[in-house]
């Protein structure tokens, strides 16, 4: 079955790295995406990565995919207020369907 | 102008009454869905339409009944509400499977709350 975890909190200083991990079950998914929701509003997909890939650079985020350990990965460089939001990493199977981890919420320590 | 939008933004209903969310998309995306967020923020699939075929129907109960009137909408009715539907419903939108690699939009959300 799918299921999809994150760790609940993360709390990271302005200007460090934030790390934000993400496990999952199914191997079969041919997507891993990852999804930002500020406060009151829709998600945003941020970046995804092809499940043959292990890694993925986009300005200030760097995703990891360690397809052994069913283990996905979003590094944010110098993270900034703005960075502050839930953040779901979400695993596609090739068709309509999404499954959403439990989302992790980031707060900036000024 | 918004992508996807959704109305109402915020429901406050009484047990038992039937309401309805409408949402629309002028992105011209052929693949729609309804999505449920509890207060735990858990992001659950409810529905999926693609040309207006029903494709994902994610054991809801038959309480909610989805519509499709052409491809740029979607609405959600849902009837007998419970307090247990309190939740924010978010629409959104994508050319072809979001499971494929394609983007899917989010609308702002309805947030419900059944008194």
């Amino acid at each position: 079955g799918e299921d999809v975890e994150q760790s609940l909190f993360l709390s990271v200083r302005e200007g460090d790295s934030s790390v934000i991990n993400c496990t999952y079950t199914d191997s079969s998914s041919t997507y891993l995406y990852w999804y930002k929701q500020e406060p009151g509003a829709g998600l945003q997909l941020l970046t995804y990565i092809f499940s043959n890939m292990d890694m993925k650079q986009d300005q200030r985020l760097t995703v990891l995919l360690n397809k052994k350990d069913k283990h996905l990965s979003l590094r944010i460089a110098d993270t900034q207020t703005g960075d502050s939001a839930i953040y779901f990493c979400a695993e596609g199977f090739g068709n309509e369907k999404l499954t959403f981890g439990t989302g992790t919420r980031l707060t900036i320590i000024p | 102008d918004t992508a996807v939008s959704q109305t109402p933004k915020y429901l406050v209903t009484q047990m038992g009454n039937d309401k309805s969310i409408k949402c629309e998309q002028n992105l011209g995306h052929d693949t729609m869905y309804w999505y449920k967020q509890d207060s735990k923020k858990f992001l659950k699939i409810m529905f999926s339409y693609n040309n207006k075929e029903l494709i994902i129907n994610e054991t809801v109960p038959n309480r909610f009944s989805p519509k499709s009137p052409d491809k740029a909408h979607l609405n959600l009715h849902i009837n007998s509400l419970e307090l247990g539907d309190s939740a924010v419903y978010f629409c959104a939108s994508s050319q072809g499977g979001a499971g494929r690699g394609n983007t899917i939009y989010f609308g702002e959300g309805s947030w419900l709350t059944v008194v």
